[in-house]
């Protein structure tokens, strides 16, 4: 299940079952929102992202969901697996029309995927 | 995607000191970005950093602790000065995709620094 952790909430899944990570962003003016996966040592990799005149995007084994009314993303990962373990981030762009602007980041989930 | 590398990858520093952290990209960029990642928590931007001007930085960040420079638009320099232990932390910089793929923000694989 989920919990909040000192630092980050955590989500523990078994291997092959489905994963939602949520996160509430804060500006309504955000017009567009990235998924990131960060694993230990690493940068944050991009996964999926959605603009704010959509409220579904689906990828490779990833589905994004944007609901502007209550200012909540989730990010579905079907069927988990052991690799998919990492800190999942949203992040939001509030200079809303630009493409090339500033992101800020939600406080991220940590994801753990068990045989 | 836009393909960035950053030097060092990793340091411990003295309390007092200052270390400067390298940002390359391997396509010119308009804007870069420079994050700081304190351990187990989100990213939080420092600056955006223009080619030509002077950086931008967002509230809690200064010049006179975080100086940057951008002499080209390939590359950036974040500047971590007079430290404390307080500045442990991953420092991250960033671009927006080169020319025909601006869509997404890429990230470096950041410099992981220690202050004692």
């Amino acid at each position: 299940g989920e919990s909040v952790g000192l630092h980050l909430p955590t989500l523990s899944v078994q291997e092959g079952d489905n994963s939602i990570i949520n996160c509430a962003y804060s500006n309504s003016a955000s017009d567009y929102f990235i998924w990131y996966k960060q694993e230990s040592g690493k940068g944050p990799q991009f996964i999926i992202d959605i603009r704010s005149n959509m409220d579904k995007r689906q990828g490779q084994r990833v589905t994004v969901l944007l609901n502007k009314t209550v200012k909540h993303l989730s990010l579905q990962i079907a069927a988990t697996q052991p690799g998919d373990s990492a800190v999942y981030f949203c992040a939001e762009n509030r200079d809303r029309g630009s493409t090339l602007g500033r992101l800020y980041f939600g406080r991220g989930t940590q994801l753990t995927v068990w045989p | 995607s836009a393909v960035i590398s950053q030097k060092p990858s990793r340091d411990i520093c003295q309390r007092g000191t200052s270390l400067t952290i390298q940002c390359q990209v391997d396509s010119q960029v308009t804007m870069m970005f420079w994050y700081r990642q304190q351990p187990g928590q989100s990213l939080t931007l420092i600056a955006t950093a223009n080619q030509g001007s002077e950086a931008t930085y967002e509230s809690g960040f200064v010049i006179d602790k975080f100086p940057i420079s951008r002499p080209n638009l390939t590359f950036s320099t974040l500047t971590v000065s007079n430290m404390s232990p307080e500045d442990s932390s991953i420092y991250l910089c960033s671009v927006w995709g080169g020319p025909g793929s601006t869509d997404t923000q890429y990230f470096g694989p950041g410099t992981r620094l220690t202050v004692l």
